[in-house]
């Protein structure tokens, strides 16, 4: 059964640390991996897209790693500001039909601390 | 920023009354989606269209329905509103070229049905 798992469930942190979020996946076959940013009450926002071949991925502040062997992902939040509070969302995309079936994790809630 | 809207942002309905949720894009996508979101928990598709006069079923069950008579136009119908039928409804759009095409999606429809 295609899953994405993402741990940690919540995650509080002072203002100015970093954090890592994390993604599980046994999607196959696989297409690529996403991460989103979604604030309370809006829709998801795209921070990166991962393929097969690519390991790493900045965006700003934000890095995300895949290794596809494992079927893991992260994503590192460098320097976090009160504006990164949000859930990240590990979306993992298939390449079994023309959709690309999306697979969506829970996310994990980031909260930041003055 | 993504030019996909959706309207209405919040709505209160009560049980048996006709609802249908607007979306739009004007970018010019063919893939469009409606994806159904319960506080905390990931996005499950109800909803997906290739383009124009062309609707799918996803993975979640729904009592509602979709068209698709203008590619840039994407209204979700619920006939008679349920209280099971709270929750938000996002709808999203990509091009439809390759499955590694950044998603956007619009804010979100929050429905509460009372």
């Amino acid at each position: 059964k295609n899953q994405v798992e993402q741990s940690p469930q919540s995650l509080i942190i002072l203002e100015g640390k970093n954090c890592t979020l994390q993604c599980n996946y046994t999607v196959s076959p696989f297409s690529n991996l996403r991460w989103y940013k979604q604030d309370t009450g809006r829709g998801p926002v795209s921070l990166t897209i991962m393929t097969f071949s690519e390991n790493t991925k900045s965006n700003g502040r934000y890095t995300a790693t895949l290794d596809a062997d494992t079927k893991q992902s992260s994503l590192h939040i460098t320097a976090s500001q009160l504006s990164d509070s949000a859930s990240y969302i590990c979306v993992v995309s298939d390449r079994g039909s023309t959709l690309g079936r999306l697979y969506f994790g829970r996310g994990t809630q980031l909260t930041v601390w003055p | 920023e993504a030019d996909i809207y959706q309207t209405p942002r919040y709505l209160v309905i009560g049980t048996g009354k006709k609802i249908t949720l607007e979306c739009s894009q004007t970018m010019g996508h063919d893939k469009m989606y409606w994806y159904q979101q319960d506080p905390g928990m990931e996005l499950h598709l109800i909803h997906y269209s290739y383009g124009v006069n062309s609707t799918e079923k996803g993975d979640l069950s729904s009592e509602s329905t979709v068209s698709r008579i203008r590619t840039e136009h994407f209204p979700l119908t619920l006939e008679s509103a349920r209280p099971s039928h709270t929750s938000q409804y996002l709808c999203a759009s990509t091009p439809s070229a390759g499955t590694g095409n950044t998603i956007y999606f619009g804010e979100g429809s929050w429905l509460t049905v009372v």
